[in-house]
């Protein structure tokens, strides 16, 4: 059974880098068939895409998070990481990875769907 | 301001049938396929219906879900207590940049 598991510091100052890793188990993030993403929901409110990368280290991000943001993965250690810089209060959010499948085992944007997804971890931005 | 547009709330009792609403436009839902997504309190959200209107293994036939030009449905009969769950649809714009967009979440209430 795959399973993702998100990590990294749950505190992160104004105007640093947050930097989280999701682990994978049971599947391999070089498999073909997958991509692998990050979602994050601020506290109270709906979910919000990040990004995702697929194993040829092709990436793919949200315009409004772009220029902060980097996605990206270590097949040795089965992981993908996210990386978002300049950060406000604005990121604190609880972070989720996700597994991005389409039909078939084939992913192909725009007949994709996430499954399954990490619990997800809690990162605050403070001082 | 989400890109899809879903009702904030719906409520229902128990044992009826209520219907959740997803809007968007020609560059999201009317030309790729809809997920939806449930998530109980607390925890991460997970996959209820995908391909517009596909139940994944273990997901009961009382969830479906239909799409039609620009909006998408998710439908729940026969409801249960522990039916109540924030609920979000999903699906691709392929517009200029090309990303994920996500509802603002519907908040199912079983009275």
């Amino acid at each position: 059974q795959v399973q993702l598991q998100e990590s990294g510091p749950g505190l992160v100052k104004p105007s640093e880098t947050l930097s989280l890793t999701c682990t994978v188990s049971g599947d391999s993030v070089s498999s073909g068939s997958y991509y692998w993403s990050w979602i994050r929901q601020p506290p109270g409110k709906g979910l919000e895409y990040i990004g995702y990368i697929y194993y040829t280290g092709k990436t793919n991000y949200n315009p409004s998070l772009k220029s902060r943001v980097t996605i990206s993965m270590d097949t040795s250690k089965n992981k993908f990481s996210l990386r978002l810089s300049s950060v406000t209060a604005a990121d604190t959010a609880v972070y989720f990875c996700a597994r991005e499948r389409g039909l078939f085992g084939i992913a192909v944007p725009g007949n994709n769907w996430f499954d399954p997804w990490g619990r997800g971890t809690l990162v605050t931005v403070s001082s | 301001q989400s890109v899809l547009t879903q009702p904030p709330s719906v409520s229902a009792a128990p044992g009826q049938k209520v219907t959740i609403s997803c809007s968007g436009s020609n560059s999201n839902i009317e030309n790729n396929y809809v997920s939806w997504y449930q998530q109980l309190p607390g925890t991460a959200p997970r996959l209820l219906i995908y391909d517009n209107s596909q139940r994944p293994s273990g997901i009961p036939d009382r969830f479906s879900g239909s799409k039609s030009g620009t909006s998408a449905t998710l439908g729940i009969t026969g409801l249960q207590t522990g039916d109540e769950a924030d609920y979000y649809c999903a699906t691709w714009d392929s517009g200029l940049s090309g990303y994920w967009v996500f509802g603002g979440g519907t908040k199912l209430t079983v009275l």
